[in-house]
């Protein structure tokens, strides 16, 4: 089966850059998916990742280490609206033809003034 | 323009009820998704239809059902509400089911509170 490890919490200060990290283990691998989930809001997808190496998006980057079976997602100049949980999540290939997310169990970032 | 929408967001009901969500997405996409969120914000899958066509179906209690009139909706109803499904529910899509991505669009979501 699949399973991923995230840390529960993070804190940081405004305008600072913080690295959220992500273990898996799968018994194949398609690729790293992060999502952002605002309190009282829907997850929605930030990244994805399925070479190794680091992804830039604006703000946030991605990175994946296939052979370390780990990711992170880095988040520059950090805004008082980053505030929220971020997910990890990775193919279930036990279901590999039905598009199978499992997802981690969430970062929970507070940035402070 | 709202992507995917779900009704009702609140859900406040009295355990032994029998409630539905509905849920509709206007992306032209293939596959939905049903997840359960619970208190510890743990995301898991329930459901997923594909072109009217269940390909998903977790180890969930039969008292929950999902139905898929056409590809664009996706409606949840649960029977004889118990105090354990109190949760946010969301409905999801995908374009495919293999969008290699990984990447789904989730609807505002629906908190059921069971008391």
């Amino acid at each position: 089966g699949q399973s991923l490890e995230q840390p529960s919490e993070v804190t940081a200060v405004e305008g600072a850059i913080v690295q959220i990290n992500c273990t898996y283990q799968t018994s194949g691998f398609y690729g790293l998916s992060w999502y952002q989930q605002h309190d009282g809001g829907a997850p929605t997808f930030l990244s994805y990742n399925a070479l190794d190496g680091l992804e830039e998006t604006g703000r946030f980057s991605s990175f994946l280490s296939r052979s370390d079976s780990y990711g992170y997602l880095l988040l520059q100049e950090l805004q008082m609206k980053d505030s929220a949980s971020y997910f990890c999540a990775v193919r279930d290939l036990g279901s590999s033809n039905t598009g199978k997310l499992i997802f981690g169990q969430g970062t929970t970032l507070q940035v402070k003034p | 323009d709202t992507a995917v929408s779900q009704t009702p967001k609140y859900l406040v009901t009295q355990m032994g009820n029998d409630k539905s969500i509905k849920c509709e997405q206007n992306l032209g996409h293939d596959t939905m998704y049903w997840y359960k969120q619970d208190s510890k914000k743990f995301l898991k899958i329930m459901f997923s239809y594909n072109n009217k066509e269940l390909i998903i179906n977790e180890t969930v209690p039969n008292r929950f059902s999902p139905k898929s009139p056409d590809k664009a909706h996706l409606n949840l109803h649960i029977n004889s509400l118990e105090l354990g499904d109190s949760a946010v529910y969301f409905c999801a899509s995908s374009q495919e089911v293999w969008d290699p991505t990984g990447e789904q669009y989730f609807g505002p979501g629906t908190r059921l509170t069971v008391t």
